[in-house]
């Protein structure tokens, strides 16, 4: 009974194709983020949704348009792949309105642009 | 702005030698803090968390942290290091706000190594 999970786990695509990557939580949890880990495994927020409404937009561009059909699913949609684009992809979930929370992390996805 | 500074890229032990691993953070009140382990091509798992009370937090995996205040630090060790311990450790900083919804700020990582 996985936690936080993404599909697909790896994604090999072309400069220019649109990829989505999806994530879903059983945990209960109303806050989702993208977290973007690059080639150096620095990793950075991209985007956070809390009740299916978007939160924070860290200066992202506009290829990427998450969607939260629900507040379990949060995707990444990626228009116009480039080659920076190429990265492990993490999606998170946490708890809000708690006095102790902790973000629980997907698997991730590795997106390799070529 | 918070920021996380891990100012060992790569760190090498021997099997059944102790571990620390340096984490500095820079927030403006006590922040949460976090250990986060990352294995060859896994996902992120929580080894502990600091939030307040005890200044010295047990993890899991025989892992334990140390707030201090005064060196704004939150330093990771282990006694007896394992060669499965081998991984990718991130330490990250979370503001400490009611509705715990915001994202974690992490450091760029400490890769350790482990050898016979």
């Amino acid at each position: 009974d996985t936690a936080v999970s993404q599909t697909p786990k790896y994604l090999v695509t072309q400069m220019g194709n649109d990829k989505s990557i999806k994530c879903e939580q059983n945990l209960g949890h109303d806050t989702m983020y993208w977290y973007k880990q690059d080639s150096k495994k620095f990793l950075k927020i991209m985007f956070s949704y809390n009740n299916k409404e978007l939160i924070i937009n860290e200066t992202v561009p506009n290829r990427f348009s998450p969607k939260s059909p629900d507040k379990a699913h949060l995707n990444l949609h990626i228009n116009s792949l480039e080659l920076g684009d190429s990265a492990v992809y993490f999606c998170a979930s946490s708890q809000p309105g708690t006095a102790i929370y902790e973000q629980y992390f997907g698997p991730g996805t590795r997106l390799t642009v070529t | 702005a918070q920021s996380v500074t891990q100012p060992d890229i790569h760190i090498t032990v021997s099997e059944g030698a102790s571990l620390e691993l340096r984490c500095n953070y820079s927030y403006g009140a006590t922040p949460y803090l976090f250990w986060y382990v990352q294995s060859p091509g896994q996902g992120l798992q929580l080894l502990l968390k600091y939030f307040s009370g005890d200044t010295l937090v047990q993890g899991i995996k025989g892992f334990e942290a140390e707030f201090k205040r005064s060196q704004s630090s939150f330093n990771l060790r282990k006694p007896s290091v394992h060669w499965s311990d081998a991984a990718e450790y991130f330490c990250a900083v979370g503001a400490p706000m009611n509705s715990g919804n915001t994202p974690l700020v992490f450091g760029k990582g400490t890769r350790l190594s482990v050898i016979a």
